[in-house]
C-alpha cells in the first residue's frame, strides 16, 4: 500500500521567510497531491493540491511542486506570516482509491 | 454552507463506558470518512463510506469500534466498551467522488475523547 513520509516535523521560521516541506510517496499509482493545513484545535482544511498531469501550481503565497520520476513532492510557502503557523500535512492517493494516506506532519512556527 | 459538523467536541469518560460521535456531513457529499488522529499514529482512516455503504472497514482498531450511516446526512461511530488507549480525536470528513476521482476532503471540527 502507499506510505508517505514527510519531514521535517518541525519547522521555524522568521516572519518573512520562506518555509519549505518535503513528501515523498511510495505507489507510482498515485495521482493526487492534496495540502492540508491544520491549526489548533481544528480540523485540517485544504490549503493546495496538485495531480499526477502537472508539475507545479501556484496560489498566491503557496506553490507545490511534484517530481514523478522521484515520487516526492514539496510545499513552499514565500514571505511567511505570522498566521501561516500551523501544522501541515501532505498526502497522495491513487487513481480509483478513495484512501488518502496522510504524512506524520509538519509543525510550522513563524516567529515574529 | 454549515460544512461537517461533529457532535460532542469534547467527551471525558471512563473506562468501560459507551461513546458515541456523530457527524452531519456537508449536504450533497456521497463520501464520508472517520480519522483518528493521535500523536503517535497520525491521522488514521478508520472507515469509509459511500453513498451511505460501508466500503471498507479495514482501519477499524477492533470489534468495539463500528459506525454506521443510516442515510445521507448522518453518521455515527460507536466505541463498546471505551479503553484509555482510545483517547485521540476523531475526525469526521465529507467528499463528493465522481466517478474514480477523489473529491476535496472536507473536515469537521473533530471529537476529542478522553478515557480515563
Amino acid at each position: 500500500g502507499e506510505n508517505v513520509e514527510q519531514h521535517p516535523s518541525t519547522l521555524s521560521v522568521q516572519e518573512g521567510d520562506s518555509a519549505v516541506i518535503k513528501c515523498t510517496y511510495s505507489d507510482s499509482a498515485s495521482n493526487y497531491f492534496p495540502w492540508y493545513k491544520q491549526e489548533l484545535g481544528k480540523g485540517p482544511q485544504l490549503i493546495i493540491d496538485i495531480r499526477s498531469n502537472v508539475g507545479e501550481k501556484k496560489d498566491q503565497r503557496i506553490a507545490v511542486t511534484l517530481n514523478k520520476t522521484a515520487k516526492h513532492f514539496s510545499l513552499h510557502i514565500t514571505e511567511t506570516q505570522p498566521e501561516d503557523s500551523a501544522v501541515y500535512f501532505c498526502a497522495a492517493i491513487g487513481y480509483s482509491s478513495y484512501k488518502l494516506i496522510f504524512g506524520s506532519g509538519t509543525r510550522l512556527l513563524v516567529r515574529p | 454552507d454549515a460544512g461537517v459538523i461533529q457532535s460532542p467536541r469534547h467527551e471525558v469518560t471512563e473506562m468501560g463506558q459507551e461513546v458515541t460521535l456523530r457527524c452531519k456531513p456537508i449536504s450533497g457529499h456521497n463520501s464520508l470518512f472517520w480519522y483518528r488522529q493521535t500523536m503517535m499514529r497520525g491521522l488514521e482512516l478508520l472507515i469509509y463510506f459511500n453513498n451511505n455503504v460501508p466500503i471498507d472497514d479495514s482501519g477499524m482498531p477492533e470489534d468495539r469500534f463500528s459506525a454506521k450511516m443510516p442515510n445521507a446526512s448522518f453518521s455515527t461511530l460507536k466505541i463498546q466498551p471505551s479503553e484509555p488507549r482510545d483517547s485521540a480525536v476523531y475526525f469526521c470528513a465529507s467528499s463528493f467522488s465522481r466517478g474514480s476521482n477523489t473529491g476535496e476532503l472536507f473536515f469537521g471540527e473533530g471529537s476529542r475523547l478522553t478515557v480515563l
